[in-house]
């Protein structure tokens, strides 16, 4: 079964637009961590935020922000005033613990394209 | 950058062959993780070392092994190779303070497999 799902195969926004990307996970697990990376064309995933489960205080660091809620097992992630140099594949993903810390489960992806 | 690397970044085999790809870890880190991206999915867990020994295995077979060697550097051994096994690999390394720590991963760049 799909621990992360990505709804959003892919988001096409304008420049200076927000750009919101969901994300809904499962765990049976009461500590676990959850990721965001970013993926541009060149292939390298670039690591954006973790969260763990205790932290459900959403915050902003710069351009991103984003949104923890366990009520809902969503992760969702913002980008404000989107740039051309965000366009990229972004993915969630998810760490149970505490037998498999390592190993992380990745949504789908979300293809976002920004335009000028 | 991460200050992951790994080589090479290309490679053309074709079914029945063997192949090995290299990491090389962030500078400190003594973990590493492997993962499987095929074409338009998300990264899949193959298996993690920790200072020279597996820790934990996602769900590939056995021709597919590794290695960890005292640098902490990596290697992933892929045999009998498939048309399947056509995929972006992707290394990550992190700093644990014990086998299936929870630090953040950092990725390499990848490295192209195609299989004909």
């Amino acid at each position: 079964a799909q621990k992360v799902t990505q709804a959003q195969t892919e988001i096409s926004v304008v420049e200076k637009e927000d750009v919101t990307l969901d994300c809904v996970y499962e765990t049976r697990d009461t500590t676990y961590y959850l990721f965001w990376y970013k993926q541009p064309p060149s292939g390298e995933l670039v690591f954006l935020i973790r969260r763990n489960s205790f932290d459900e205080q959403n915050e902003i660091s710069g351009r991103y922000s984003w949104n923890f809620q366990k009520s809902t097992s969503s992760f969702n992630f913002t980008i404000t005033a989107s740039q051309v140099v965000d366009s990229a594949v972004y993915f969630c993903a998810l760490s149970e613990g505490p037998r498999s810390w390592g190993k992380l489960q990745f949504g789908a992806g979300t293809q976002v394209v920004v335009t000028p | 950058e991460t200050g992951v690397t790994q080589s090479p970044t290309h490679l053309i085999k074709t079914r029945g062959q063997q192949v090995t790809l290299r990491c090389s870890s962030q500078s400190g880190h003594n973990t590493v993780s492997w993962y499987q991206q095929a074409l338009g999915q998300g990264p899949q867990f193959i298996f993690q070392y920790y200072r020279e020994e597996e820790n934990g295995r996602g769900n590939f077979p056995p021709r597919f092994s590794g290695l960890q060697f005292p640098n902490y550097s990596s290697e992933l051994n892929v045999n009998a190779l498939e048309l399947d096994d056509s995929a972006l690999y992707l290394c990550a390394s992190s700093l644990a303070r014990r086998a299936g720590g929870k630090e953040t991963q950092y990725f390499g760049p990848g490295t192209r497999l195609l299989v004909l």
